[in-house]
């Protein structure tokens, strides 16, 4: 059982559009972090989230958590082609059975076209 | 930017040989981790570390070992390589970063068994 569950699972748009991925989950998470990876390279961290509410940004990237800390927003405008990649985000659960462990979720392959 | 490498980035090998990944940080970090991902899938934990001489086994059974005699190094080691070992394999240190724990990745090692 995954517990973060991200959508969509994939996603094309044309350069310049905007998109947003989600990540959801029915626990509480002490801290969110969303990472980029392309193919056959490992996950570059994007941005690390850790208080309910919290909205940060990065070039044209916005991140926020959610206020009962259990989900978590990738919005991106204005995409660009460099902007390609399998997004994945991750956290440290409260959850007793899952205390202190990673948890990541499957991932949101985008596909940005010029 | 994460110090954290990998050796080999890539290694195609027979059938039963003996093969060592290795992993290196030098960001001091007790905690340590590896992974297993098929390309574009999700990541699955098959090792982690609290410090030197701890080692858990992970979330996905695996036939590999690892060992943490030295905080900077974590090598995992498959006895007998098959097919069925044949993915990419992401090794990760993990700190606490404003506030909240935070995963740095290695490069990966693909590895394919013929």
């Amino acid at each position: 059982t995954q517990l973060l569950e991200q959508s969509p699972q994939f996603l094309s748009i044309q350069e310049g559009e905007n998109l947003t991925v989600y990540c959801n989950s029915s626990s509480v998470f002490s801290s969110l972090q969303w990472y980029r990876q392309e193919p056959g390279e490992g996950p570059v961290l994007l941005v690390t989230v850790v208080t309910g509410g919290e909205v940060k940004k990065l070039k044209r990237l916005t991140f926020q958590f959610g206020d009962a800390r259990k989900d978590s927003s990738l919005h991106i405008t204005a995409a660009q082609p460099g902007d390609t990649g399998l997004y994945l985000c991750a956290g440290v659960s409260d959850s007793t059975d899952s205390w202190g462990k990673f948890q990541f979720g499957a991932g949101t392959q985008v596909v940005v076209t010029p | 930017e994460a110090d954290i490498y990998q050796t080999p980035r890539y290694l195609v090998i027979g059938t039963g040989k003996k093969i060592t990944l290795e992993c290196s940080q030098t960001m001091g970090h007790d905690k340590m981790y590896w992974y297993q991902q098929d390309p574009g899938m999700e990541l699955h934990l098959i090792h982690y570390s609290y410090g030197v001489n701890s080692t858990e086994k992970g979330d996905l059974s695996s036939e590999s070992t690892v060992s943490r005699i030295r905080t900077e190094h974590f090598p995992l080691t498959l006895e007998s390589a098959r097919p069925s070992h044949t993915s990419q394999y992401l090794c990760a240190s993990s700190d606490w970063l404003a506030g909240g724990e935070t995963q740095y990745f290695g490069p990966g090692t693909r590895l394919l068994v013929l």
